[in-house]
C-alpha cells in the first residue's frame, strides 16, 4: 500500500498567481476527495470524484477553484488568482465506494499553501 | 446538508485516566461514523469507525458508541497515554451517492504524564 501521495508538500505563492496541486490516490480506490483545513479546524469538504466524474462540489468553492480527474486516477486542484484567504492545508483523500456503507477515507500528507 | 458538532474543543486528562469526546449529527440518513486522529503536522488517520447497524465497537483501549435515536456518537479512550495526545475528529457520511464526509471541528486532547 503506497498510500495517497500529494505534490508539492509546500507551496508559497504571491497573491494573484495560479497554483496547481496533484494527488495520486490509492490505486484500487475509485473515489477521490479534496478537503481544505485551516489551523484549529476540521477538514472542510471541497469536492469529490467517483472515477473521472466530479459528483459534488461545495458551494463554498468559488469559481477560482477547479478540479479534474481526467482518467479516473490522479487528480489536480487548481486555484486561479490566489488570495491570502486561500492559505490553508489542502488534503486529498481516497476511498472505495460502497453500495450500503462507505469505506474510510485515506488521507495524503497534504499540500500547505501560503499566499503572500 | 449534514452538520456535525463536536465537544469539547479541548480536553486535558491525567495519564491513565479516561477521555470521552462527543459528537452529534443532524441528518438521520447518515449511517457511517469514522473517527480520525491527527498529530501535529501529520495527516488525519482513521482510528475506529462504526456503522449504524451496531451500537458499540471496541478496539483495545478505544471504543465508540452510537445512539441513532438521539443522533449522537462518542469516542472513549481508556488508560490514556501521552502518545494519545492529538486532535481527534469525528465525521458522518451517508450511503450511496452521498459520499461527502462531514467532519466535526475537532477536539485537542492533551494527556498529562
Amino acid at each position: 500500500d503506497t498510500g495517497v501521495s500529494q505534490d508539492p508538500r509546500h507551496k508559497i505563492t504571491k497573491r494573484g498567481q495560479n497554483v496547481t496541486f496533484r494527488c495520486d490516490p490509492i490505486s484500487e480506490h475509485n473515489r477521490l476527495y479534496w478537503y481544505r483545513q485551516t489551523l484549529g479546524q476540521g477538514p472542510e469538504f471541497l469536492t469529490y470524484f467517483q472515477n473521472e466524474a466530479q459528483l459534488e462540489k461545495s458551494r463554498l468553492l468559488s469559481n477560482r477553484f477547479s478540479a479534474e480527474r481526467p482518467k479516473g486516477s490522479f487528480s489536480t486542484l487548481e486555484i486561479q488568482r490566489t488570495e491570502q484567504g486561500d492559505s490553508a492545508m489542502y488534503l486529498c483523500a481516497s476511498s472505495l465506494a460502497g453500495s450500503q456503507y462507505n469505506s474510510p477515507l485515506h488521507f495524503g500528507n497534504g499540500t500547505r499553501l501560503t499566499v503572500t | 446538508g449534514e452538520n456535525v458538532e463536536q465537544h469539547p474543543s479541548t480536553l486535558s486528562v491525567q495519564e491513565g485516566d479516561s477521555a470521552v469526546i462527543k459528537c452529534t449529527y443532524s441528518d438521520s440518513a447518515s449511517n457511517y461514523f469514522p473517527w480520525y486522529k491527527q498529530e501535529l503536522g501529520k495527516r488525519p488517520q482513521l482510528i475506529i469507525d462504526i456503522r449504524s447497524n451496531v451500537g458499540e465497537k471496541k478496539d483495545q483501549r478505544i471504543a465508540v458508541t452510537l445512539n441513532k435515536t438521539a443522533k449522537h456518537f462518542s469516542l472513549h479512550i481508556t488508560e490514556t497515554q501521552p502518545e494519545d495526545s492529538a486532535v481527534y475528529f469525528c465525521a458522518a457520511s451517508k450511503p450511496g451517492g452521498y459520499q461527502k464526509v462531514t467532519f466535526g471541528t475537532g477536539t485537542k486532547l492533551q494527556v498529562i504524564p
